[in-house]
């Protein structure tokens, strides 16, 4: 149980195109959905925290008009990278937790994003 | 401020031997903590974590971990290394189990 599904795994585009990643719970109601970041080799930093229904709320030094995020149902959220730049290349990392108290983030296999 | 060591940036071990991947925390309450494990190009999957009550903890792989308050570490041991444990392993701590702090990780190689 618990499965988080990430779309798509890798992506290459040119500079200034937006691109959409899909993170999605398969089998449990996700009302929280967290967007990371990692860079090679290094850990995960939040980008942000988005609750169905909501608006996402940022970490401190992320743009939220670069980095949109829609969390439109209990099972969706999307990251979209608005007018990426070869900066922004990196892997980003989705995960998802459940209503109950005490469940823990179960993540996606991330998207691998490489802007040319 | 809150945050997470994980001292050893890269360890290797022979398959069969014992495993130790050290992590500890700097946290103002009592903190949840977790380890996970990320195979290449892939996402995190939980091995065990630590809300409360007994202070080992048993995870998935034949992982267990200990939390010990007063050394402020919650280190992951398993008794012995398969080839496929290779893989970049992070503990975490959190107040709840949203906002999670990351160490930096831990790579681990196996030899045969």
């Amino acid at each position: 149980g618990a499965v988080v599904s990430q779309h798509p795994s890798w992506v290459i585009c040119k500079s200034g195109t937006s691109v959409k990643i899909e993170c999605r719970s398969l089998d449990f109601q996700a009302t929280t959905m967290f967007w990371y970041r990692q860079f090679p080799k290094q850990s995960l930093m939040l980008m942000a925290t988005s609750n169905e229904g909501s608006k996402a709320t940022y970490e401190q030094g992320v743009e939220k008009d670069k980095f949109l995020i829609n969390h439109a149902s209990l099972t969706l959220s999307t990251l979209t990278v608005t007018s990426a730049h070869p900066e922004d290349s990196s892997f980003y990392i989705c995960s998802a937790r459940g209503a109950v108290g005490g469940q823990p983030q179960h993540f996606g296999d991330g998207t691998r994003l490489s802007i040319l | 401020a809150q945050s997470v060591t994980q001292p050893d940036i890269h360890i290797t071990v022979s398959e069969g031997a014992s495993l130790e991947l050290r992590c500890n925390y700097s946290y103002g309450a009592t903190p949840y903590l977790f380890w996970y494990v990320q195979s290449p190009g892939q996402g995190l999957q939980l091995l065990l974590k630590y809300f409360s009550g007994d202070t080992l903890v048993q995870g998935i792989k034949g992982f267990e971990a200990e939390f010990k308050r007063s050394q402020s570490s919650f280190n992951l041991r398993k008794p012995s290394v398969h080839w496929s444990d290779a893989a970049e392993y992070f503990c975490a701590v959190g107040d709840n189990t949203d906002k999670l702090i990351f160490g930096t990780g831990t790579r681990l190689q196996v030899f045969p």
